[in-house]
């Protein structure tokens, strides 16, 4: 089982609309989470990262963490064709270890 | 510019060669990175160094070696390469006390043939 999953996707939602990424983890013992965002050809760049239960808002970004329930998600309110890309859920497991997830593809179709 | 940086930025090589892929980063990390990403998408970290000192090895082939000449290098030599090495290394850093703030070199893209 891997320690970060995500769904590859493609995810598509409509330009406007509300993109809604989830990511689930098995270590119990991973207590940051992290969103990096990957357009084709580039390399990942940082987008927000959590740390506590809850939600936490960033301009259009919202990452989400239930610890209890494993997962983190991130929403992407008033989605535009520029956010088009690949969305990497990472996790950390140990003593800074990153686990990266395979990553959801996300289409905004204008 | 402060960034990490890595060259080159595309390989192509026969099976069987020797390579290096150098990372320079000026941002005054403490920790640098090697990831490979396969076509997948799926990063998965190689190795990772501390002020020079290594700190993660993850199972990889002893052919892949890294080299840490001091805090702003991190290069890696891969011997007698194999087609299952094709992939995209990226180079990475980040700053003491922020675990979860990356910075990521450009990518370098290998492909053996």
């Amino acid at each position: 089982q891997k320690e970060v999953e995500q769904n590859s996707g493609p995810l598509s939602v409509p330009e406007g609309a509300i993109a809604s990424l989830n990511c689930t983890y098995s270590d119990r013992g991973s207590q940051s989470f992290f969103w990096y965002r990957q357009y084709s050809g580039k390399s990942p760049e940082l987008i927000m990262f959590i740390y506590s239960n809850g939600d936490k808002e960033d301009g259009r970004f919202t990452a989400q963490l239930n610890k209890a329930s494993q997962y983190v998600s991130l929403l992407i309110r008033d989605s535009q064709p520029s956010d088009s890309a690949t969305y990497l859920c990472a996790g950390i497991s140990g003593t800074y270890k990153y686990i990266f997830g395979t990553g959801t593809r996300l289409k905004v179709l204008a | 510019d402060t960034a990490v940086s890595q060259t080159p930025k595309y390989l192509v090589t026969q099976m069987g060669n020797d390579k290096s892929i150098k990372c320079e980063q000026n941002l005054g990390h403490d920790t640098m990175y090697w990831y490979k990403q396969d076509s997948k998408k799926f990063l998965k970290i190689m190795f990772s160094y501390n002020n020079k000192e290594l700190i993660i090895n993850e199972t990889v082939p002893n052919r892949f070696s890294p080299k840490s000449p001091d805090k702003a290098h991190l290069n890696l030599h891969i011997n007698s390469l194999e087609l299952g090495d094709s992939a995209v290394y990226f180079c990475a850093s980040r700053p003491r006390g922020k675990p979860g703030s990356y910075t990521f070199g450009s990518g370098t893209r290998l492909t053996v043939v």
